[in-house]
């Protein structure tokens, strides 16, 4: 049972839909992050927040816009996306930013 | 060169064998360590943290060596359930870890 919960767990989407992503975690942690994994790649981090404040934004497409509201929500909001952005999203958690991270389940998107 | 780099294997061994991994990385200030392992279509889950002694949990060893910039996990008396990919995961003070691509083990019976 992990502490971070995903929805939904898949998505399909043409280019030209807005979906978001939603990420909850419940372990009273300070840190968020997104990471991107492809096929045969190693995880990407994509954005990173330290209690609701953007710390990291490593070259991400402005397509992917993320949202901290609180330090127990996560959002990534998804707009005009590419078929090369289909992938795995994961939303981790940790205490403090560095410290071992809990991954959420992931949503699988498929972009058409 | 990679930030952290692994052998992809696959690591193909037999129930009850015993199988090492090494994973480098190229920053000499890098402060902590660990391995997560991650099941096909799961997510990453923390395995271990890594101490400069080096730290034993179960079957599971992990060594830390600073002076060649490797850390190693050795896995013995291997499971079926051991199949998995095994992420080596580094810290030099950033904000988020770095991950390595993983190495796959298959454990056969």
């Amino acid at each position: 049972e992990t502490g971070v919960t995903q929805t939904p767990r898949h998505l399909v989407m043409g280019m030209t839909n807005k979906k978001s992503l939603k990420c909850e975690q419940h372990l009273g942690h300070n840190a968020m992050y997104w990471y991107k994994q492809s096929a045969k790649k190693p995880l990407e981090l994509m954005f990173v927040y330290s209690l609701e404040e953007r710390v990291e934004n490593n070259s991400v497409p402005s397509r992917f816009s993320p949202e901290c509201p609180n330090s127990s929500h996560l959002f990534l909001h998804l707009h005009t996306l590419q078929p090369e952005d289909s992938a795995l999203y994961l939303c981790a958690s940790s205490q403090e930013l560095g410290q071992p991270q809990h991954f959420g389940d992931g949503t699988r998107l498929s972009i058409l | 060169r990679k930030e952290v780099e692994q052998d992809p294997g696959p690591f193909n061994v037999p129930e009850g064998a015993t199988v090492a991994f090494n994973c480098t990385y190229s920053n000499s200030a890098s402060q902590s360590f660990f391995w997560y392992r991650q099941d096909c279509r799961k997510e990453p889950k923390l395995l271990m943290s890594v101490y400069s002694s080096g730290n034993e949990d179960g079957r599971f060893t992990a060594q830390l060596n600073r002076a060649s910039q490797y850390i190693s996990l050795l896995i013995r008396d291997s499971k079926l359930s051991d199949s998995a990919t095994y992420l080596c995961v580094v810290n030099w003070g950033r904000r988020a870890l770095t991950f390595g691509s993983g190495t796959r083990l298959q454990v056969q019976p």
